[in-house]
């Protein structure tokens, strides 16, 4: 599976949307991008995820480049139960295969 | 959605005595399930692949014979941590992945806190 690159942690004001990159330049053809998130002392959360087209769920909204090698995870109004670790995963699916986490990036909305 | 629980969700051990996991899919069929290990301020980290009915699969360096894992029914797979040491302190959680669920998608489930004195 490719590996994913985030920025370590980033900040948001409630009520503003949260844009949550990740790079994934490696990631083949077959590969879909997923979006997990992890708050604290809890286990990871599916939010979302996408092959080569832009997603919108009632959770967040992923946004994939056309080379797709990088994507943004939108949360359009952040609140403050979304402060929590967000993880950008490729895989392909339907496979059975493992999910590999990365470092994530750590989220923190502000009041 | 699906639902994974664990159990127990913390539990306090000695050094030296074994301590099992259990992993239950509520709703669903889970023909795969995951084991993963948790350090505080870490990532998750991958110990091992259990499908129903088979042995299960171990990542480089986690010690099969310490971790053991069983993937009995299609809905529990269990992780016993035999001759815990403090070391082995650590949050555990199990994912389990739906045979009739939308493609690719993992349920984890809430993890468990093992701490070993």
């Amino acid at each position: 599976d490719a590996k994913t690159t985030q920025p370590p942690s980033m900040d948001c004001a409630e009520g503003r949307a949260a844009n949550l990159p990740c790079n994934h330049s490696t990631i083949s053809g077959n590969e879909y991008v997923y979006w997990y998130r992890q708050i604290h002392s809890q286990g990871p959360q599916y939010i979302i995820h996408g092959l080569k087209n832009n997603e919108t769920n009632e959770m967040a909204s992923l946004i994939i480049t056309e080379d797709r090698k990088s994507s943004t995870l939108i949360l359009p109004h952040a609140t403050l139960r979304d402060t929590a670790v967000y993880y950008c995963i490729v895989r392909v699916a339907n496979t059975g295969n493992q999910f590999y986490f990365g470092t994530g990036t750590s989220l923190t909305v502000i009041p | 959605g699906a639902v994974v629980s664990q159990h127990p969700s913390w539990v306090i051990c000695k050094s030296g005595t074994s301590v099992k996991i259990e992993c239950r899919s509520l709703d669903f069929q889970a023909t795969t399930m995951f084991w993963y290990r948790q350090f505080p301020k870490q990532s998750l980290m991958l110990m091992a692949t259990s499908n129903e009915g088979s042995k299960a699969t171990y990542e480089q360096g986690v010690e099969k014979d310490k971790f053991l894992i069983n993937h009995a029914s299609l809905t529990l797979s269990t992780l016993t941590v035999t001759s815990a040491h403090p070391e082995d302190s650590s949050f555990y959680i199990c994912s389990a992945r739906a045979r009739d669920r939308k493609r690719g998608e993992q349920y984890f489930g809430p993890g468990t806190r093992l701490t070993v004195t």
